[in-house]
């Protein structure tokens, strides 16, 4: 089965920074990678998709990319604000299947 | 527009004891998951339902588990004789199709359960 893997431990940036976060899959390769937000208290939020044919996605200050030889997806926040504080989960799927998430990384953006 | 609801918001309960947790999708939306979170965990699926085909159980995690989905709509999960170690948020998903991994699921706010 599909194992995902992102950091577990916290990522502490500063404000204006950008922020890079990595999820590695092992197994076949998702034909879709999706990425959400989450909250404290709160349901995920769907933030980007990537399908396996594109390279890289970009949404305002958000960037992913996708490189399917190294099994891995980063998620970018680009100027980052403490309002981006959160934790970010990468999700995958592959065709008619249902989706898989990882743990999830927390974000901490400084002022 | 509605976005996906859950009842209770939180629900405290005795060892021992059922509990029913309850999603409302949003309107047209054919497919339904529920996950479970624990604290500091990720997403652990418990199960799928998409249209008319029989569901996805592959997750729950014992025959104290379970759930359905009347009409294509409202979804209830049900855990008979809880335990402690069920104490965690119990989040529902609702997407449009279901049967593309391009599809987008939209979450509740999930419902806090807790076993004393």
């Amino acid at each position: 089965s599909q194992k995902i893997e992102q950091n577990s431990e916290a990522l502490n940036i500063q404000e204006g920074k950008t922020a890079t976060l990595t999820c590695n899959y092992t197994n076949y390769s998702p034909a879709y990678l999706q990425w959400y937000r989450q909250d404290p208290g709160r349901g995920p939020v769907f933030l980007l998709l990537i399908r396996e044919n594109e390279k890289e996605k970009r949404k305002e200050r958000l960037k992913v990319t996708f490189d399917t030889t190294l099994k891995q997806s980063l998620f970018h926040i680009t100027a980052s604000q403490p309002a981006d504080s959160a934790t970010y989960l990468c999700a995958l799927a592959r065709g008619y299947q249902k989706v898989t998430f990882g743990i999830g990384t927390k974000l901490q953006v400084i002022p | 527009g509605a976005g996906v609801s859950q009842s209770p918001s939180n629900k405290v309960t005795e060892k021992g004891k059922d509990v029913e947790l309850r999603c409302d999708p949003i309107s047209g939306h054919t497919a339904l998951y529920w996950y479970r979170q624990s604290l500091g965990q990720g997403l652990e699926f418990l199960i799928y339902f998409q249209g008319n085909s029989a569901p996805d159980k592959s997750g729950l995690p014992s025959d104290r588990f379970s759930a359905e989905r009347t009409g294509g709509s409202v979804s209830t999960l049900t855990i008979q004789r809880t335990q402690q170690e069920d104490s965690a948020v119990y989040l529902c998903a609702s997407s449009l199709v279901g049967t593309s991994g391009s599809d987008t699921q939209y979450f509740g706010p999930g419902t806090r359960l807790t076993v004393l």
